[in-house]
């Protein structure tokens, strides 16, 4: 398996604008994390899904912040409009419920910048 | 809410010398997990430890989890470069699979 996917990797958008950001997790793992990274506030989880579920999306930010999960294999996260406090690094996650270890496999990011 | 906090926030230390991190939960926690976040990388799965006062290791690495289950520690002896990143620990809040991430450490190794 190639691992987690996020597309695009890097994306600078103006402030106002629609982004979205992209999720293929691993394959046969049920749960899905978004997490998003600054330097101010750390790792923080956005939300997650079980079984293309939202579970928990209390980390959301605000109404801009949207996620869905259409399918077991693919994600997305949108934010519209977009701001310049956005920009951050946005993970996408994965893993499977095995009753033993939970581990999270990430996806290499998206650089979000907003200007 | 849940807090998980670490210390140091950053150390530096000389190539050989040990490095050991702190992780504080706020609450009691069913288990802990480490990562460790490469320069410009991702986080990237360690361990996890369940058992409460449990020891783990991994080469150069040691593990712990308190007897309490509200922190643990991550112990590197004889640090290498290859040793640079920030490492955190994060524990599932309540039973759910919401995990925290700690604040983490970030370790810079000198040559």
């Amino acid at each position: 398996d190639a691992g987690v996917i996020q597309s695009p990797r890097h994306e600078v958008t103006e402030m106002g604008q629609e982004v979205t950001l992209r999720c293929k997790p691993i394959s046969g793992h049920d749960y899905l994390f978004w997490y998003r990274q600054t330097m101010m506030r750390g790792l923080e989880l956005l939300i997650y899904f079980n079984n293309n579920v939202p579970i928990d999306d209390s980390g959301m930010p605000e109404d801009r912040f949207s996620a869905k999960m259409p399918n077991a294999s693919f994600s997305t996260l949108k934010i519209q409009p977009s701001e310049p406090r956005d920009s951050a690094v946005y993970f996408c996650a994965s893993s499977l419920d095995t009753g033993a270890d939970t581990e999270a496999f990430f996806g290499q990011g998206t650089r979000l910048t907003v200007v | 809410g849940q807090q998980v906090m670490q210390i140091p926030q950053y150390q530096h230390v000389q190539e050989g010398e040990d490095f050991t991190t702190y992780c504080n939960s706020s609450t009691t926690l069913s288990n802990i997990q480490w990562y460790k976040q490469r320069p410009g990388g991702h986080p990237v799965f360690l361990i996890q430890l369940v058992k409460s006062g449990e020891v783990k290791k991994q080469k150069r690495l040691t593990f712990q989890f308190g007897e309490a289950k509200k922190n643990s520690s991550l112990h590197i002896t004889a640090t290498q470069t290859t040793d640079v990143g920030t490492y955190f620990c994060a524990g599932p809040y309540s039973g759910t699979y919401k995990y925290i991430f700690g604040t983490g450490t970030r370790l810079k190794v000198l040559a």
